[in-house]
């Protein structure tokens, strides 16, 4: 697509229950990112890939958090036993390589842990 | 640890005036900032950027401003327009890193 998708748009989930959140980036975009916006806050940077490189967890908050991207292409990011601190609006982000200009994001998945 | 500052959470402007908006960093190993723009429902659009070799770099309607000893830069929107109503977020990127790190926003309301 001509754009980054992120699905669903929105996403509502009771405390403690499993969520998914998937990113299909613009193609031939070798970096895809994930972000959060909390209420408030800035966006905090999660997780990030490079073409077949390790990627950089860094960001990932705790261990309930993990990101895959399968094929070079589309990334699920995966929450286990959802929080309600875990409530914010997650965004992925795609470019060529590391070039900031390219940097693309979609239009965010809103999670709110009830 | 918040990097990057963004300590006006919302600005007015009348249309037609300047709008400026301000970023600090803490990090003396960013050397790459920008502004990206964000509608509600929308993911952030970049809108400019400068490097640290730059104290300047203009764009149509918009500037930005590094002043690196002061950590601080600015950006300037002349003359404001309606459309422009939005949340502008400043980041910075340095050294080997991979990511970006952003402010918390300042939403930018210009009236008629």
């Amino acid at each position: 697509g001509a754009g980054v998708s992120q699905s669903p748009s929105n996403k509502v989930t009771e405390k403690g229950k499993d969520v998914e959140l998937r990113c299909d980036p613009i193609s031939g975009h070798t970096a895809l990112y994930w972000y959060r916006q909390s209420l408030g806050q800035g966006l905090e940077f999660l997780i990030y890939f490079q073409g077949n490189s390790a990627p950089d967890k860094s960001g990932l908050p705790s261990d309930r958090f993990s990101a895959e991207r399968t094929g070079g292409s589309v990334s699920t990011l995966t929450i286990q036993r959802t929080q309600q601190e875990d409530s914010a609006v997650y965004l992925c982000a795609s470019s060529v390589d590391r070039d900031f200009y390219g940097y693309t994001f979609g239009s965010g998945t809103r999670l709110t842990v009830v | 640890d918040q990097q990057v500052k963004q300590n006006s959470p919302s600005l007015s402007v009348q249309e037609g005036r300047i709008s400026i908006l301000n970023c600090d960093y803490t990090n003396s190993m960013f050397d790459y900032f920008l502004w990206y723009k964000k509608y509600p429902a929308e993911g952030p659009t970049f809108l400019i950027s400068i490097s640290s070799i730059k104290d300047k770099n203009e764009d149509g309607r918009f500037t930005v401003f590094l002043n690196k000893s002061a950590k601080h830069l600015s950006l300037h929107i002349v003359p404001s327009q309606p459309g422009d109503s939005a949340v502008y977020f400043c980041a910075a990127s340095g050294g080997t890193a991979s990511k970006l790190t952003f402010g918390t926003g300042t939403r930018l309301q210009v009236t008629l």
